[in-house]
């Protein structure tokens, strides 16, 4: 089946600590590999993506790579802010029988950045 | 700005009574749209799809009686709770996608809903 296992929280950093949440899948076939976040009182918002083997997506410092290897697409970012504290899903998307793409997330990990 | 509005933000109703929970596209026409449950520290899972004009299609063991969908119009989809029970407490959230524009997906800011 499709699933997406990412590490649980809360993850607590300080300003300008690295950060990295885990992110490993598992699929049939080639899916799409997506990270969301939603800000506390606001939905989820794309973070970023990538479609296939080896791509990178990054936005805002974010970045993620896809490894088909390790069917894995670990979030990092170099220097956290206190503005980032969020909470953070994984996600996949798979094509089901309506040609509709269907996303499976992970159970989502808060992160907590303090000053 | 958010282009998916959902409401209620937060309701609290009584065990037996039924609670509809509203989903808007703001600037533009979704034909689709998806309807998300999310229990405490588990993941959001899909519980149908939402056709503008026909029936919804629900995941496997979703009750579509118990879970009534009506997608009315191209930017309005409405979930109702039918016979709420304690065990339908949970977090619902909406999602649509512009499919002019094949954006990704855009999400409500999701509904707290306690059944007491």
């Amino acid at each position: 089946g499709n699933s997406v296992t990412q590490m649980e929280g809360p993850v607590t950093l300080s300003e300008e600590a690295f950060l990295t949440i885990n992110c490993t899948y598992t699929a049939t076939g080639y899916p799409s590999l997506f990270w969301y976040v939603q800000y506390p009182g606001e939905g989820l918002q794309l973070l970023l993506k990538a479609t296939k083997a080896d791509d990178k997506g990054s936005n805002k410092g974010f970045e993620a790579t896809y490894r088909k290897e390790t069917t894995s697409f670990h979030l990092e970012k170099g220097s956290v802010q206190v503005s980032d504290s969020a909470v953070y899903f994984c996600a996949l998307s798979v094509l089901m029988n309506t040609g509709f793409q269907k996303l499976v997330f992970g159970t989502g990990t808060r992160l907590l950045v303090s000053p | 700005g958010a282009v998916v509005s959902q409401h209620p933000s937060r309701v609290i109703c009584k065990s037996g009574t039924s609670v509809k929970i509203e989903c808007r596209s703001l600037d533009f026409q979704a034909t689709t749209m998806f309807w998300y449950r999310q229990f405490p520290k588990q993941s959001l899972m899909l519980m149908a799809t939402s056709n503008e004009g026909s029936k919804a299609t629900y995941e496997q063991g979703v009750e579509k009686d118990k879970f009534l969908i009506n997608h009315a119009s191209l930017t309005l989809s409405t979930l109702t709770v039918t016979s709420a029970h304690p065990e339908d407490s949970s977090f619902y959230i909406c999602s649509a996608r512009d499919p002019l524009l094949n954006s990704p997906l855009h999400f409500g800011n999701g509904t707290r809903l306690t059944v007491t």
